[in-house]
């Protein structure tokens, strides 16, 4: 199915390790996205991608690196892990700026003990 | 900059009772405006969104929302809940045309009482 596919969907991780998540689109989209998700929180921007070869901060990218490795994927990097990284995290994508809403994919729900 | 207010982390309605979800956002340039919703274990689903067309906005599942610029306020509605409306409901507010980043208010979950 067309959309946005992020892996792993869970992982559980101890403290100082690293890890990478993975998000491909299959919509030709320009823009990716990564948002983490925390209750009461909302969604927050860590890291976007507005077109390929292109990267930005967001609103909360400490402990995170991203790397826009062609115009589908777009990953997501916790080079040294913390407890309070433990969220879940989305991948977004869009074709065209701003009015041009989100497609989400389903989520990675990670865990650092 | 942008960013959006959402009142009411929780809000119940019996089923067949009107929803009225509210969103207030501020900018300084004509914004875009996004309803999503988030069913338990899932992503962002895009219910409706405001682009400067008509400000009354209907969009899937009977919801429907209006852009009031005097208010700031772009509250979604739905005539009559349903028990399959259960689920957490988020505003988002873009900013001015070229600019990427989507501001998402903290999120109402709505619980429908049978």
């Amino acid at each position: 199915n067309a959309g946005v596919t992020q892996t792993p969907k869970f992982q559980v991780l101890k403290t100082g390790q690293s890890m990478t998540l993975q998000c491909a689109q299959d919509m030709n989209h320009n823009s990716m996205y990564w948002y983490r998700q925390d209750p009461g929180m909302g969604l927050r921007l860590i890291y976007y991608s507005a077109s390929e070869g292109t990267t930005d901060k967001g609103e909360v990218p400490n402990g995170y690196n991203v790397s826009r490795l062609n115009k589908r994927e777009f990953s997501l990097r916790l080079e040294s892990a913390a407890p309070s990284q433990t969220s879940v995290y989305f991948c977004a994508s869009n074709a065209k700026q701003g009015d041009d809403g989100y497609t989400f994919g389903s989520g990675t729900r990670l865990t650092v003990v | 900059a942008q960013s959006v207010t959402q009142l009411g982390s929780h809000v119940s309605v019996s089923e067949g009772a009107l929803v009225l979800l509210r969103c207030n956002y501020s900018s300084s340039v004509p914004p875009y405006l996004f309803w999503y919703v988030q069913y338990p274990n899932q992503g962002l689903q895009l219910l409706l969104k405001y682009t400067s067309a008509a400000t009354l906005v209907k969009g899937i599942n009977g919801f429907e929302a209006e852009f009031k610029k005097s208010e700031t306020s772009f509250h979604l509605t739905k005539p009559s809940a349903h028990m399959s409306d259960a689920a957490e409901y988020f505003c988002a507010v873009s900013g001015a045309r070229g600019t990427y980043k989507y501001i998402f208010g903290t999120g109402t979950r709505l619980k429908v009482l049978a």
